[in-house]
Formats: C-alpha cells, structure tokens, sequence
C-alpha cells in the first residue's frame, strides 16, 4: 500500500554539520511531498514542500529534493545549528481526501 | 493571519473518565483534521471535515471517539469512556479550498491515569 518511510532517529551532530534525513515513498503517480518540523512542546509547522517531480522546496536554510527516479525527498542543511533540534517528518496525501501520511518522524539532536 | 487555535493545551484525566478538545481553524479554511499522535510516532488521521460534513472517518475508534463541526468553522472531538491507550497528543489542522498543504495548531497533550 502507500506509505511513507523515512530513517529513524535519533540523529546527534555537532553544529555546523551537514545533515541528511532520508525519505522514500510508496505511491501511485506523483503526489506532493512535505516537510514538517516539530519542536519540543508545540504542534507540526510546515518547513517545505514540492508539488511535482524536480522541483526543489527549500526554508531556513533547508532543502529537499523531489527525485521520481529514487521516489525520495531527503531533507538536507549545509550547517545545523542548536536551534535546528527538533523532531522531523516528512508527508504525503497519499489517502482519500488530501488525507497525509506520516513518515515516523526523526528526531534530530544538535550540540554546540 | 492567527493559526489555528487548540484548546486546552494540556488535560489530565482519569480512566473512563470523559474529555474534550475544542479547534478553531483558520479563517476560510474548509478543511479541517483531527490527528491523534502517540509519543514517538508519527500523526495518525482520525476525522476530516469538509466544511461539517465529514470526509473520511475511518480510523476513528467510534465506540469511544466522536467529533462535530457543526457550523463548519469551530470542531470538537470527544473521548467517552477515556482509555490508558488514549494518552497521546491531538492534533488540530485545516487547510483552504483546493489547497493541499494543512496548517496545524499547537495540539492538545492527553494523559489518561
């Protein structure tokens, strides 16, 4: 079925590092892909989107890729910083009704 | 433009207990979604609504769960009798007509004992 699968945390780096959180789909066609961040004690915000195939969302300094080949959008930061320290999921509306699915999230640590 | 709005932030009840969780979405959005989320997983879709009709409702436990949007702007869901299992935190997000993205509010943290 559909599905959204990406690593598991957690991830501890050291700020500055580079940070790569993978993300693959299950689907039929091309859905849209997001981000969402989820810092400590509040909801999801939404950090970036792609709606079709190549495109590259990006916000805060984060980017994702839209790859049809690999059906991947691996979130990527050049250089993390403490703040960045939260838990990340990426999503799909792979069900009836623009219904999202969730990836099981990822948490990221950063230390100074 | 306010976020959507989640009420209360915080709720401690006990078993078989009964509770409720109130969502004010963002204004003119049609859409709205009640998400439950275990700790450690990601959100799970209970209810969507399409204005106060109800879209999908699959996943809703309807034995203990409901929810209502009767005016198609505020919603609320309800657990009766709660259960240990329920300790999660509720997810309120709406999203515009023909949008896809969802917007989601600060959540509402269960604990049942």
């Amino acid at each position: 079925g559909n599905s959204v699968t990406q690593m598991e945390g957690p991830v501890t780096l050291s700020e500055e590092a580079f940070l790569t959180i993978n993300c693959t789909y299950t689907a039929t066609g091309y859905p849209s892909l997001f981000w969402y961040v989820q810092y400590p004690g509040e909801g999801l915000q939404l950090l970036l989107k792609a709606t079709k195939a190549d495109d590259k969302g990006s916000n805060k300094g984060f980017e994702a890729t839209y790859r049809k080949e690999t059906t991947s959008f691996h979130l990527e930061k050049g250089s993390v910083q403490v703040s960045d320290s939260a838990v990340y999921f990426c999503a799909s509306p792979l069900g009836a009704g623009n219904m999202l699915t969730f990836g099981g999230g990822t948490r990221l640590m950063v230390k100074p | 433009e306010a976020g959507v709005a989640q009420s209360p932030r915080y709720k401690i009840i006990e078993k078989r207990q009964s509770v409720a969780f109130w969502c004010n979405p963002i204004s003119g959005h049609a859409t709205l979604y009640w998400y439950q989320q275990i700790l450690g997983q990601g959100p799970k879709l209970l209810i969507q609504f399409q204005n106060n009709g109800v879209v999908d409702d699959s996943q809703l436990p309807k034995d203990r769960f409901s929810a209502e949007r009767l005016k198609g702007v505020d919603s609320t869901l309800k657990i009766q009798p709660a259960k240990l299992e329920d300790s999660a935190v509720y997810l309120c997000a709406s999203s515009p007509p023909g949008g896809e993205t969802q917007y989601f509010g600060p959540g509402t943290r269960l604990l049942v004992l």
